[in-house]
């Protein structure tokens, strides 16, 4: 089944910098990535998705890149903020039976970004 | 309406007691899921319910019971939970589950087992 490694585990940044983080997938039939971002005592909420047609989409300050070969994809938070300070969540989708496809996450990611 | 509205926000139950989640959303998604997480950890999937019907049960214990009373109702019926059953339940909701679509998440409930 599919298996999504996220790294690093905690990332602490200067405000006005860049942070980068990174995820693996296992299950090349895999065809949609979407990093969800996880405040404090509140619901993940998808920040941006890219999907396998795709190799980089961008929204703002935020980008993901994916490269389907090497079954990696990233998120890029360009001119960090201190809003930004949160969990990141990677996900892919895994198929199962009848083709249905669900989410597996990665372990997250927590964002400190320093003012 | 792209919400998706989960209560309570908070519950305290005993390990003898019967609670219900609830969860509700009008986007008209066919695909409804309940997640449980802990702290610091990933949201882990439980189960999936697709046109109303449960399509997975991710090896959860009896003591989880999951309900789709229609297209727009997702319920969680608990009964002799354990503390370790204390977690953040997540419901969410996709317009599918065989395509590849967003995931809207609720706001969860925060449940603790005494």
């Amino acid at each position: 089944g599919e298996n999504v490694e996220q790294h690093p585990s905690t990332l602490s940044v200067q405000e006005g910098d860049s942070a980068v983080i990174k995820c693996t997938y296992s299950d090349s039939a895999s065809n949609y990535f979407p990093w969800y971002k996880q405040e404090l005592g509140k619901r993940p909420q998808l920040i941006i998705d890219i999907r396998s047609n795709v190799g980089e989409k961008k929204d703002q300050r935020i980008a993901v890149t994916l490269n389907k070969t090497a079954k990696h994809f990233s998120l890029h938070i360009t001119e960090t903020q201190p809003e930004d300070s949160a969990v990141y969540f990677c996900a892919a989708i895994k198929f199962g039976r009848r083709s249905q496809g669900n989410l597996i996450f990665g372990k997250g990611t927590k964002l400190s970004v320093k003012p | 309406d792209t919400e998706v509205t989960q209560t309570p926000k908070h519950l305290v139950m005993g390990m003898t007691n019967k609670k219900s989640l609830k969860c509700e959303q009008h986007m008209g998604h066919r695909a409804m899921y309940w997640y449980k997480q802990k702290a610091k950890k990933p949201p882990e999937l439980m189960f999936v319910y697709s046109y109303e019907k449960l399509s997975i049960n991710e090896s959860v214990p009896s003591r989880f019971s999951p309900e789709c009373p229609n297209s727009s109702l997702l319920n969680l019926h608990l009964h002799a939970l354990q503390p370790e059953d204390s977690a953040l339940y997540l419901c969410a909701s996709s317009p599918y589950t065989h395509v590849n679509t967003e995931a809207f998440f609720g706001q969860g409930t925060r449940l603790t087992v005494v």
